[in-house]
């Protein structure tokens, strides 16, 4: 089962920032957060990671809180083209599973 | 970096028959593989991983069976096809350490 709690779907203004919140209470110490999005009919696509500290890189930021039981991916610019589903996953490199939770799907709107 | 090579990216097969659908990976070695199966205006359901050749785990009963006979190949197959097995077949692999996945474009699949 899925480790993670996202809401089913936001919406976002174009070129406003879009905060995408996941919840994940159960996080053990060597896991890691993911997060992963998937436009329609392709691969998803990796976004970013970290363990406790934020990240950023040209797509995104990612906060973490400070207990790690939730975090908060921003995409600083939304454009259309970001109109997708995003998946926050949680995950150790000594864990073979993958598993994905159902995801938010963030529409953005002109 | 990793490449994934997933073929056939749509494919239609009657009710009954087999299927093969092959993954390929180019750019790492000894990877996690995963198969994962989407149902139209579904999540991504796991159906099986492999950490290492020859080692499969399989997370669904189902129609369907997986095989690794190289390092960098994981194959997805059934004998007999039911229309339930129709969906978007996704496959992804994952190198050593904290890295992340990486997803093929994936195939179609339509049972009729």
């Amino acid at each position: 089962d899925a480790k993670t709690t996202q809401p089913p779907s936001m919406d976002c203004a174009e070129g406003r920032a879009a905060n995408l919140p996941c919840n994940h209470s159960t996080i053990s110490g060597n896991e890691y957060v993911y997060w992963y999005r998937q436009i329609h009919s392709q691969g998803p696509q990796y976004i970013i990671h970290g363990l406790k500290n934020n990240e950023t890189n040209e797509m995104a930021s990612l906060i973490i809180t400070e207990d790690r039981k939730s975090s908060t991916l921003i995409l600083p610019h939304a454009t259309l083209r970001d109109t997708a589903v995003y998946y926050c996953i949680v995950w150790a490199s000594n864990t073979g599973k993958l598993i994905f939770g159902q995801g938010t799907t963030l529409q953005v709107k002109p | 970096s990793q490449t994934i090579h997933q073929w056939p990216a749509t494919l239609v097969q009657p009710v009954g028959s087999p299927l093969s659908l092959e993954c390929t990976v180019e750019g790492t070695s000894n990877p996690n593989l995963y198969w994962y199966r989407q149902a139209a205006g579904r999540g991504l359901q796991l159906l099986f991983y492999s950490v290492g050749i020859g080692q499969i785990s399989s997370e669904v009963p189902q129609n369907l069976s997986a095989s690794r006979p190289q390092d960098r190949q994981f194959i997805l197959s059934s004998k007999k096809l039911l229309l339930s097995d129709s969906g978007f077949y996704l496959c992804a692999c994952r190198g050593q350490g904290n890295t992340e996945a990486f997803f093929g474009q994936g195939t179609r699949l339509t049972v009729v």
